[in-house]
């Protein structure tokens, strides 16, 4: 069962242009939602990260949108870059600490 | 800090032998969690323990796959008998919620071929 449902699965983006990616839940027990950036070879490392009484939070070329009551949350890249190439995750945790991750987005901007 | 320390990086093996991936977590961290990722599957957790002390299973795919958590500072995830479709990316990745952050820190992973 998938919990964590993300789209698109993957995403082309000319240099300068705004990459959005969106990201939906079911299970209200999440109580923390962060983004994960993942480049070739490597593991994932945390972007941007929010917690679901914040409507937004921004950190440099990076903001998380999050609306509780539709159970979506969706992250802008702006002004994209060739460095921002890379797979994309959002996930969700439970006050457990499990973490569970949507299915990724591939994120190519070109030049 | 070093981060998360994972060995083999790659490993290759044929069908039937056993797998032992090894990880060292961040010191002072105290969760561990062991993923696998695929391009059918994308990132699954395995298992996870707290205070070397295994808290959720369920994701293991089967007898076959095994972890262990002997101390703080050292865990190990084992296939016996690998299979043609256990190969995938696994990786280690490590917590620490009493210093007050959710993050979760990746090593750099072990890629797994069964052949």
């Amino acid at each position: 069962q998938q919990q964590v449902k993300q789209s698109p699965q993957s995403l082309i983006v000319q240099k300068g242009g705004i990459s959005i990616i969106n990201c939906a839940y079911e299970n209200t027990a999440f109580d923390y939602f962060p983004w994960y950036q993942q480049f070739p070879g490597k593991g994932p490392a945390l972007l941007i990260a929010i917690r679901p009484d914040v409507s937004e939070k921004k950190e440099g070329r990076f903001t998380i949108s999050f609306n509780k009551s539709a159970k979506q949350f969706s992250l802008h890249i702006m002004d994209s870059q060739p460095g921002d190439s890379a797979t994309y995750f959002c996930a969700a945790y439970l006050p457990n600490g499990k973490l569970t991750f949507g299915q990724g987005t591939i994120l190519t901007v070109h030049p | 800090d070093a981060g998360v320390i994972q060995s083999p990086r790659h490993e290759v093996t044929e069908m039937g032998q056993e797998v032992t991936l090894r990880c060292k977590p961040i010191s002072g961290h105290n969760s561990l969690f062991w993923y696998r990722q695929t391009m059918m599957r994308g990132l699954e957790l395995l298992i996870y323990f707290n205070n070397n002390v295994p808290i959720d299973d369920s994701g293991m795919p089967e007898d076959r796959f095994s972890a262990k958590m002997p101390n703080a500072s050292f865990s190990t995830l084992k296939i016996q008998p690998s299979e043609p479709r256990d190969s995938a990316v696994y990786f280690c990745a490590s917590s620490s919620r009493q210093a007050g952050t959710d993050t979760q820190y990746f090593g750099p992973g072990t890629r797994l071929t069964v052949l």
